[in-house]
């Protein structure tokens, strides 16, 4: 029962342009969304996060879009740069749960100088 | 930055054999977590601690498994017989006693031969 899911598993991007990372959920408890930036042979590494009372949270070059409907989220970077290639998780937890935080599957996100 | 730091950065052992994986959490996080990622899948969610006992466990976190914050610092994860399936990536986490970023260490990549 995948909860959050990441339909792409890869993404490939030209250095400059935008890249738009999706991510689905099923479960309409949760209200709290996460995305997490990982390399090789590291530990994933938090990178924005956005409340379900939002809809958009910015911090940089780095934007999350919720849509709350359509139980959708997704990050844009823009910019895109050839250190953001990495694996990017998007995750989710909930108010009656604050004790776990669902990960998806993954995008591997490679930026093309 | 404060940071979540890990032991062994990686481990070989023999199958049956117990492993101890040990992690220090940054210094007033209240929560604590273990995830696993093996080699080509998603991080998984194993356990969650907190207040000196486990919160939340997932089907993954069997008899096999267990965990310890014994001196106050250093949270550990016990494998008390390992199998095959056991080889991944473990990563402890830890969280502040309110908000929901889970902060991640390096990991600990165990192979079980």
């Amino acid at each position: 029962d995948q909860q959050v899911k990441q339909n792409s598993p890869s993404l490939s991007v030209q250095e400059g342009r935008i890249s738009i990372l999706n991510c689905d959920y099923t479960n309409s408890m949760f209200d709290y969304f996460l995305w997490y930036k990982k390399y090789p042979a590291e530990g994933p590494t938090f990178l924005i996060s956005i409340s379900s009372i939002k809809d958009k949270n910015e911090d940089g070059r780095f934007t999350v879009f919720l849509n709350k409907s359509a139980k959708h989220l997704s990050l844009h970077i823009v910019p895109s740069q050839p250190g953001d290639s990495a694996v990017y998780f998007c995750a989710a937890s909930m108010k009656t749960s604050y004790d776990k935080v669902i990960f998806g599957p993954g995008t591997s996100l490679s930026v093309i100088p | 930055e404060p940071e979540v730091t890990q032991t062994p950065s990686h481990q070989v052992t023999q199958m049956g054999q117990e492993v101890i994986l040990r992690c220090v959490p940054i210094s007033n996080h209240l929560y604590f977590y273990w995830y696993r990622q093996i080699l080509g899948q998603k991080v998984e969610f194993l356990v969650s601690f907190y207040n000196n006992e486990i919160s939340e466990k997932s089907e993954i976190f069997d008899d096999q498994f267990s965990v310890e914050r014994p001196d106050g610092s250093n949270f550990t994860l016990k494998i008390r017989s390992t199998k095959l399936e056991d080889s991944a990536m473990y990563f402890c986490a830890g969280q502040w006693i309110s908000g929901n970023t889970i902060y991640f260490g390096e990991g600990s990549w165990l192979t079980v031969v």
